[in-house]
């Protein structure tokens, strides 16, 4: 059983559209990360949120985290084909050390 | 820093053998992962260490898995003897405290036949 189940597994797109991915989970954690991974590649940060209810821009990314620090979603307007790779919440519970990952979001944007 | 860097990229090897897997974290970082990632089960965590004492190991799958980290600077992960359902991309991530980033490597895609 994945402690943090992200949904969809596989999202395909064209150019232009907007989409969101979802992390979701059963126990509270201290702080949530998003990576994003290409191929060949090791993970690699996009953003750290760790207040409930906290929202963070990166350019055409938005990232929240949920108010009870359960979930946290990803929201990414007007796609771009550089937007490809998988994507991968990850953090630790509360009261515990290590980082977990999700089965990752395998986003692929078509021109 | 030339981040953190694993060796061998690539390894392919009968299966019985003994394979080891090497990592050299970034410099100053107090937290190295061992991290294994398939299409099936995605990206799981094996073993972490924190000043070079490992702290959990309970995500090591049997005996045949080891990891030692001899110093701040080396770690190696260790299958002997080696299984074909062991074949994956091993990755190794440092950090340099609770809370902020995992840098992780390029990783080492093993396969054993």
């Amino acid at each position: 059983t994945q402690l943090l189940e992200q949904s969809p597994q596989f999202l395909s797109i064209q150019e232009g559209e907007n989409l969101t991915v979802y992390c979701n989970s059963s126990s509270v954690f201290s702080s949530l990360q998003w990576y994003r991974q290409e191929p060949g590649e090791g993970p690699v940060l996009l953003v750290t949120v760790v207040t409930g209810g906290e929202v963070k821009k990166l350019k055409r990314l938005t990232f929240q985290f949920g108010d009870a620090r359960k979930d946290s979603s990803l929201h990414i307007t007007a796609a771009q084909p550089g937007d490809t790779g998988l994507y991968l919440c990850a953090g630790a519970r509360q009261g515990a050390q290590k980082l977990v990952f999700g089965q990752g979001t395998r986003l692929t944007i078509n021109p | 820093d030339a981040g953190v860097i694993q060796s061998p990229r690539h390894e392919v090897t009968e299966m019985g053998q003994e394979v080891t897997l090497r990592c050299k974290p970034i410099s100053g970082h107090d937290y190295l992962f061992w991290y294994r990632q398939t299409m099936m089960r995605g990206l799981e965590l094996l073993i972490y260490f924190n000043n070079n004492v490992p702290i959990d190991d309970s995500g090591m799958p049997e005996d045949r898995f080891s990891a030692k980290m001899p110093n701040a600077s080396f770690s190696t992960l260790k299958i002997q003897p080696s299984e074909p359902r062991d074949s994956a991309v091993y990755f190794c991530a440092s950090r340099l405290r609770w809370g902020g980033e995992a840098f992780f490597g390029q990783g080492t895609r093993l396969t054993v036949v």
